[in-house]
């Protein structure tokens, strides 16, 4: 089974600075042939459902601010908001996607709090 | 525009099996490429995933709950179905259904909140 690990748990950030959350999978979920990454990442506010940010560990869905962005690929990625804003503060989760067999795994989340 | 909204009960007893269901408007699930998946979440917890249907019927499970959950599709209704017996305590969360694809999950419905008590 495919494991997937956030850390931290959570940070809390000042407003303006950036905010650094890391994503470790058990299994590369690197697609050879396309040179694609298997992660996603998501945004949950409170009474909501997660919001799509990020997919294949790099892009950005359509009408997310450019302060998001994501890096990483195989096993390891993270999630970047360079200049924290308060409409930012929420619960954010990793998840993978692995085809064999196909199976989706979210990471434990991590909540971002401002200073 | 698609868009997903759950529909079941809000309180089922212990023992009882919950069947909820997830109703699509915006897309058939007989489009090729249509994938609809089921997440829950406990309060205050993470998020789980517990399975997918695609458009050509196969369907995939969480290794967790394989042997607990079931998922159906009505294609007549545009209805995805959730099925999980024996349902306890710690099944307490909301339940999401979603459209699925392995780029993540990009469209969700609002999440049916299901406390198991008796």
């Amino acid at each position: 089974d495919v494991v997937v690990t956030q850390f931290p748990d959570s940070l809390a950030v000042s407003l303006g600075e950036r905010a650094t959350i890391n994503c470790r999978s058990s299994h590369s979920v690197l697609d050879s042939a396309n040179n694609r990454n298997h992660l996603a990442w998501y945004q949950q506010k409170p009474g909501q459902p997660p919001k799509l940010l990020i997919h294949w560990a790099s892009t950005r869905e359509s009408g997310v601010p450019d302060r998001f962005s994501g890096s990483g690929s195989g096993t390891d990625f993270t999630l970047t908001i360079s200049s924290l804003q308060a409409e930012d503060v929420a619960v954010y989760y990793c998840q993978t996607y692995y085809y064999s067999p196909p199976q989706w795994t979210f990471g434990q989340g991590t909540k971002v709090e401002i200073k | 525009q698609i868009t997903l909204k759950e529909s079941g009960p809000t309180l089922v007893k212990p023992t009882q099996t919950l069947t909820l269901t997830c109703t699509l408007s915006g897309i058939s699930l007989t489009t090729p490429g249509a994938v609809v998946g089921w997440i829950r979440q406990p309060p205050g917890k993470a998020l789980e995933w517990l399975g997918v249907v695609y458009w050509h019927e196969i369907k995939y499970y969480s290794p967790l709950l394989k042997s607990r959950v079931t998922i159906t599709k009505d294609t007549s209704r545009n209805q995805v179905v959730l099925t999980m017996p024996n349902m306890d305590p710690v099944d307490t969360a909301t339940y999401y259904c979603a459209v699925a694809a392995d780029h993540g999950f990009p469209i969700w419905a609002q999440g049916a909140m299901v406390t198991v008590s008796s």
